[in-house]
């Protein structure tokens, strides 16, 4: 069973445009990361959201936590070749053990030049 | 600052040979560590975690092992590859709600 769902699982775009993806569940978490990858690289962490509603913003992009704590979006305003990479939702369950997190299948952003 | 190293980058084995992946974190102590794998770039499969040393939980059946032997060591093993463990394999570890990871390993079983 996949707990986090995140769409478009492709997006090529061009520079400049922009994109919102999300990540959906039915399970309720306590908190909620976004992650960026590189080929050949392992993830980076972009943010935590942790609030339901909360809303961050890290420069062009900006995060966007459920009020129910199922769901979550990432926006990205005037998109460049330098956003390429695969973006990854990620999930902890109540509790706050930070024991184990749930990822989404990712969506593999290609902005063009 | 807290670091998390690695290794190898990148690895090419034989099926039925053992493999041993070692990854260990500096700047933290009792730190929650977790070998992922990752199949075509896409989402992170949870293998093991482990909340401190000597105790290792697996979230899947498979042909590896992991073990804990020191506090900030995490080691990913196997005593014979199959070709379905090849994979992009990655090492974190977490704290105050974030996760950190190693640059990954990438396995080829031939």
């Amino acid at each position: 069973t996949q707990l986090l769902e995140q769409s478009p699982q492709f997006l090529s775009i061009q520079e400049g445009e922009n994109l919102t993806v999300y990540c959906n569940s039915s399970s309720v978490f306590s908190s909620l990361q976004w992650y960026r990858q590189e080929p050949g690289e392992g993830p980076v962490l972009l943010v935590t959201v942790v609030t339901g509603g909360e809303v961050k913003k890290l420069k062009r992009l900006t995060f966007q936590f459920g009020d129910a704590r199922k769901d979550s979006s990432l926006h990205i305003t005037a998109a460049q070749p330098g956003d390429t990479g695969l973006y990854l939702c990620a999930g902890e369950r109540s509790g706050g053990s930070n024991y184990k997190l749930t990822f989404g299948k990712g969506t593999l952003l290609t902005v063009n030049p | 600052s807290q670091t998390i190293h690695q290794w190898p980058a990148t690895l090419v084995q034989p099926v039925g040979s053992p493999l041993s992946l070692e990854c260990t974190v500096e700047g933290t102590s009792n730190p929650n560590l977790y070998w992922y794998r990752q199949a075509a770039g896409r989402g992170l499969q949870l293998l093991f975690y482990s909340v401190g040393i000597g105790q290792i939980s697996s979230e899947v059946p498979q042909n590896l092992s992991a073990s804990r032997p020191q506090d900030r060591q995490f080691i990913l093993s196997s005593k014979k590859l199959l070709l379905s463990d090849s994979g992009f394999y990655l090492c974190a570890w977490s704290g105050g709600g974030m996760s950190f990871f190693g640059q990954g390993t990438r396995l080829t079983v031939v």
